[in-house]
């Protein structure tokens, strides 16, 4: 099983509508999670980070967290096609050290 | 400069051949880290630095691999022996350590494009 799983997609919606991204992670012991995008050809870029239980909102992303079942989140409302990327997801076992990543989610925003 | 910065940006070897591959990280960050991101997948760990040390190596794949940090800036990583399946994004990262400014983002450079034909 990998550390931190996420659907590979592609997940494609029209704009203006909810796009929801899922990600587990099987290390009990992961302390913080943070959503990267990445677009084609370039580096991945923090969209969000989150470390407690709960929701954590930024603009039109929300990230949501829940320790108990292992399952991290990421809403976009009012998706643009500027939205489209690949998402991924990343975990950290303690409060520094390594980050590791899901194998992503391409979204596809369509007009 | 005000992001991480990673040399060459591409690199043609054949197979056999050893390559570096350079980064520069934000000035203040201690912290450095190696990715490796293949076609269609997120990034794979490698390597992670704090300060001159290498703190965490298990990612690096076989004793190909190997990265310095001599003064605690910049590093680099070192393939030997290149083999095809070595073909990848390098990426590197540098963040701060625990303190009043840390957040725990990691700040990605643009990649080293490595292809071993």
């Amino acid at each position: 099983q990998k550390e931190v799983e996420q659907n590979s997609g592609p997940l494609s919606v029209p704009e203006g509508a909810i796009a929801s991204l899922n990600c587990t992670y099987s290390d009990r012991g992961s302390q913080s999670f943070f959503w990267y995008r990445q677009y084609s050809g370039k580096s991945p870029e923090l969209i969000m980070s989150i470390y407690s239980n709960g929701d954590k909102e930024d603009g039109r992303f929300t990230a949501q967290l829940n320790k108990a079942s292992q399952y991290v989140s990421l809403l976009i409302r009012d998706s643009q096609p500027s939205d489209s990327a690949t998402y991924l997801c990343a975990g950290r076992p303690s409060s520094y050290g390594k980050l590791t990543f899901g194998q992503g989610t391409i979204l596809t925003v369509h007009p | 400069g005000a992001g991480v910065s990673q040399t060459p940006s591409n690199k043609v070897t054949e197979k056999g051949k050893y390559v570096e591959l350079r980064c520069d990280p934000i000035s203040g960050h201690t912290a450095l880290y190696w990715y490796r991101q293949s076609l269609g997948q997120g990034p794979e760990f490698l390597i992670y630095f704090q300060g001159t040390g290498a703190a965490d190596d298990s990612g690096l794949p076989n004793d190909r691999f190997f990265a310095v940090r001599p003064e605690g800036s910049v590093s680099t990583l070192k393939i030997q022996r290149t083999e095809r399946g070595d073909s990848a994004v390098y990426l590197c990262a540098s963040s701060l350590t625990l303190g009043g400014a840390w957040t725990g983002e990691l700040f990605f450079g643009e990649g080293s494009r490595l292809t071993v034909l």
